[in-house]
């Protein structure tokens, strides 16, 4: 049963557009919720992240908003540019504990930014 | 810092045979996953390690595969033996206590 569910499966932007990828969970122990991007041919990387005691946090272009009673958030790309392109995952996995790094990813979003 | 570093970046061979992927996690991390990566699937946690000790192997799809860590800086996940549907880009990541995991840059299998 999948736990963490990502959408849009893909998304065209132009150059200085705002990108938006939303992403829904199931499992009310998450409490930690990553975004990673990945790279063809990389690993996924740590982009930014959240806990839920707070409703958004932003890293220069990119912010998360969350939404802890609709068990919802998403990542915000701002002022999206085609070095952007790239594949996003959101992830969620308890904070603490033996399992802290056990992240359940979602599907995936592939951004395609264009020029 | 290296990073996580996996061998072989490519891997193909025959199906039936014995394919073993290897990881060296970052120094000093004391916790190490494996993750498979598809299409179909997107990425999905096949085994993880604490301190050297299996954690939670839930993952791994059946007996065909296993994973070892004999010390802290290196870790093995074999598959024997391989099928097609094993076809996959099989990531390595390790993290220490209060860090985020840091993903290598994965071995693509194809199991032809």
């Amino acid at each position: 049963q999948q736990q963490v569910k990502q959408s849009p499966q893909s998304l065209i932007v132009q150059k200085g557009g705002i990108s938006i990828i939303n992403c829904a969970y199931e499992n009310t122990a998450f409490d930690y919720f990553p975004w990673y991007q990945q790279f063809p041919g990389k690993g996924p990387a740590l982009l930014i992240a959240i806990r839920p005691d707070v409703s958004e946090k932003k890293e220069g272009r990119f912010t998360i908003s969350f939404n802890k009673s609709a068990k919802q958030f998403s990542l915000h790309i701002m002022d999206s540019q085609p070095g952007d392109s790239a594949t996003y995952f959101c992830a969620a996995s308890k904070a603490g504990g033996t399992s802290y790094g056990k992240l359940t990813f979602g599907q995936g979003t592939i951004l395609t930014v264009h020029p | 810092d290296a990073g996580v570093i996996q061998s072989p970046r490519h891997e193909v061979t025959e199906m039936g045979q014995e394919v073993t992927l290897r990881c060296k996690p970052i120094s000093g991390h004391n916790s190490l996953f494996w993750y498979r990566q598809t299409m179909m699937r997107g990425l999905e946690l096949l085994i993880y390690f604490n301190n050297n000790v299996p954690i939670d192997d839930s993952g791994m799809p059946e007996d065909r595969f296993s994973a070892k860590m004999p010390n802290a800086s290196f870790s093995t996940l074999k598959i024997q033996p391989s099928e097609p549907r094993d076809s996959a880009v099989y990531f390595c990541a390790s993290r220490r206590v209060g860090t985020e995991a840091f993903f290598g840059q994965g071995t693509r299998l194809t199991v032809v």
